[in-house]
């Protein structure tokens, strides 16, 4: 099976602007989650999406928004960029049990100038 | 609350000799726990993962992992270690509750530089 894309995989953008990040699950898995890697911050939650619903959400201001299609593939959204959102952006996929493995793509790098 | 300490930032290791990760974890009821590794400019790639059964899990490239549950640890171990291994390991961490959801907690991550 293929694993899990993530488009762009290199971004930038300067502060105000929005941006749109994409993510295809590996065939046949139905949850997505985003989390966002920083120096600092380590590996942070920021949300999941099961059969087109947010099922949980982490402490991300609501300039961060995502969303998932039918066919499970999931966007997530950055509005009004901040010099701090720059980041790795990881998606990443799992069938639908919590015991389930998350298998991860390459990540997006964002760059806020 | 969830969480994950990994205690070293980095840990330093001559080829050939066995290695340990070390991870201690915190969580209400049984724990899922996970290891994955990072290479640079890529993603997490997952190792190995303990859901329930025998504490003595083994993962991909010769890693294993022992559960133990009265230390609430989680160690990552390799008997020979390569320099290929040479990268930055994350523990994680998700409650088994119903309620609790599907998010990872991942620790800071140990920096393993394994040398020949």
């Amino acid at each position: 099976k293929a694993g899990v894309t993530q488009t762009p995989r290199y971004l930038i953008k300067t502060r105000g602007q929005q941006v749109t990040l994409s993510c295809s699950p590996i065939s046949g898995h139905r949850s997505v989650s985003w989390y966002q890697q920083t120096p600092g911050q380590g590996l942070q939650f920021l949300f999941e999406y099961f059969s087109e619903t947010q099922r949980n959400k982490g402490n991300f201001p609501g300039r961060f928004s995502g969303r998932q299609f039918s066919n499970s593939r999931s966007e997530m959204n950055v509005s009004t960029l901040e010099l701090g959102d720059s980041a790795l952006y990881l998606c990443a996929s799992s069938a639908i049990g919590a015991g389930d493995t998350q298998y991860f793509g390459p990540g997006t790098r964002l760059t806020v100038l | 609350a969830q969480s994950v300490a990994q205690p070293e930032d980095q840990v330093n290791v001559a080829e050939g000799n066995p290695l340990t990760v070390k991870c201690t974890y915190s969580v209400s009821g049984n724990p899922y726990l996970f290891w994955y590794v990072q290479y640079p400019n890529r993603g997490l790639q997952f190792l190995l993962k303990y859901i329930t059964g025998d504490n003595l899990v083994k993962g991909s490239y010769g890693f294993e992992a022992e559960f133990n549950k009265s230390q609430t640890s989680f160690h990552l171990k390799k008997p020979s270690a390569l320099v290929s291994d040479s990268a930055l390991y994350f523990c994680a961490v998700r409650a088994s509750l119903a309620n609790s959801g599907y998010a990872l907690n991942f620790g800071k991550g140990t920096s393993l530089l394994v040398t020949p």
